[in-house]
């Protein structure tokens, strides 16, 4: 069965810190993985990647995968506390157009 | 509007109440998906319409959940008969593209408490 695994289910640091968050991957056919924030209620895109080793970058934010050992992850520099959110990974399978499987999400708390 | 509406932000019902949730997606958004989201969970998928068209109802998880898109604009998902397992943000999401669930829009979620 397909599935991705986000890990560590939750994450607290304070203001200023690094984070690396993880998403790993077990899924027939893969053709792309895709990161959400999720602030309150409504997830808001941050990447998508389909090729392995190529960074992605939005300001503090950035993300890379890797297609041999299945897993991808996001990383947030100099922290602040409107980073404060849970990240939810997401990958779609070659399959299907539009049925994503998704992880259930870290919780990332930033601490002032 | 700019941005995906759903309404009502917040339904409580009784268990037997039937409901019914409205999603409203960004204008020219072919794709209209609903997901089920409970708490500390992902998005669970229920439904996929391109246009107006119902193309997937997989992951409705019983007949008492209909989902329609008549005019290929505003969605609807109603819930007969309501469980309380039923309760659960209830989000919708919209994309540009018919065939690429690259790049989805949320709307805020409809948080939906049966009792």
């Amino acid at each position: 069965e397909d599935k991705v695994v986000q890990s560590p289910l939750s994450l607290v640091v304070h203001e200023g810190d690094t984070v690396t968050l993880n998403c790993s991957y077990e899924v027939t056919n893969f053709r792309s993985l895709l990161w959400y924030k999720q602030e309150k209620k409504a997830p808001t895109f941050l990447f998508m990647l389909t090729s392995s080793g190529i960074e992605k970058k939005s300001g503090r934010l950035s993300s890379i995968l890797d297609k041999k050992e299945l897993f991808s992850i996001l990383n947030i520099t100099a922290t602040q506390t409107g980073d404060s959110a849970i990240y939810l990974c997401a990958v779609l399978p070659m399959d299907s157009n539009y049925q994503l499987i998704w992880g259930a999400g870290t919780k990332l708390i930033i601490k002032p | 509007g700019a941005g995906v509406s759903q309404s009502p932000r917040y339904k409580v019902a009784k268990r037997g109440q039937d409901v019914a949730l409205r999603c409203d997606p960004i204008s020219g958004h072919v794709s209209l998906f609903w997901y089920q989201q409970a708490l500390g969970q992902g998005p669970e998928f229920l439904t996929y319409f391109q246009n107006e068209a119902q193309l997937d109802k997989s992951g409705l998880p019983s007949d008492r959940f209909f989902a329609e898109r008549p005019e290929g604009s505003v969605s609807t998902l109603k819930i007969q008969r309501t469980q309380q397992e039923d309760s659960a943000v209830y989000l919708c999401a919209s994309s540009l593209r018919g065939s690429k669930a690259g790049e989805l829009f949320f709307g805020e979620g409809s948080r939906l408490t049966v009792l």
